[in-house]
């Protein structure tokens, strides 16, 4: 059982297109975070969120974790193929110093 | 980017041999963690570290062993490889001192095939 759900699991998307990537679960978590991954190379932390109803903004990254602390999601606003890559939400839960992530969503931005 | 060092990069073995996979950090981080990286199943936990020779185990623990004799170096130790183990392998480090010290940073994987 996945305690983190992410969807959609691909996206496949044209340049200048805006999209939202979700990432839900049943568990309330400390912080959440988001990580994006290309091909041969490890997870790179891109934000963490720590407040339930938080935004953060990065470029034309937006981040909300959601006002219980159980869910978040990511949106991109007019994706560049530079966004192409595997975004994968991970969350912490109390003092434990473990996080679970999601499964991934793979996204495809074409030129 | 964080100084976080995994070899071999590659490696193939046959079942039943042993295999370790080393990890090595310049940062001076207390945690240490192993996950695994299958299609579908996302980052998961092996083993963690959160000193020298204080380990404890992840969600995938059976069939794997660690080691930290050393601040700098998690060794993961596959004691009979099985091809159920043929994954990617990360390793991750975390700084206990900061608020958000959950934010982990990864090294660029080893990619092990088990025939």
């Amino acid at each position: 059982t996945q305690l983190l759900e992410q969807s959609p699991q691909f996206l496949s998307i044209q340049e200048g297109e805006n999209l939202t990537v979700y990432c839900n679960s049943s568990s309330v978590f400390s912080s959440l975070q988001w990580y994006r991954q290309e091909p041969g190379e490890g997870p790179v932390l891109l934000v963490t969120v720590v407040t339930g109803g938080e935004v953060k903004k990065l470029k034309r990254l937006t981040f909300q974790f959601g006002d219980a602390r159980k869910d978040s999601s990511l949106h991109i606003t007019a994706a560049q193929p530079g966004d192409t890559g595997l975004y994968l939400c991970a969350g912490a839960r109390g003092s434990a110093r473990q996080l679970t992530f999601g499964s991934g969503t793979q996204l495809t931005v074409l030129p | 980017d964080a100084g976080i060092t995994q070899s071999p990069r590659h490696k193939v073995t046959e079942t039943g041999t042993p295999v370790t996979l080393r990890c090595h950090q310049t940062e001076n981080h207390r945690y240490m963690y192993w996950y695994r990286q299958d299609p579908g199943h996302g980052l998961r936990l092996i083993h963690y570290s959160y000193g020298v020779k204080d380990t404890d185990k992840g969600e995938v623990s059976d069939g794997y062993s660690v080691s930290r004799s050393k601040t700098e170096d998690f060794l993961l130790t596959l004691e009979s490889a099985t091809s159920s183990q043929t994954s990617v392998y990360f390793c991750a480090i975390s700084e206990s001192r900061l608020r958000s010290s959950y934010e982990q940073y990864f090294g660029p994987g080893t990619r092990l095939t088990v025939t």
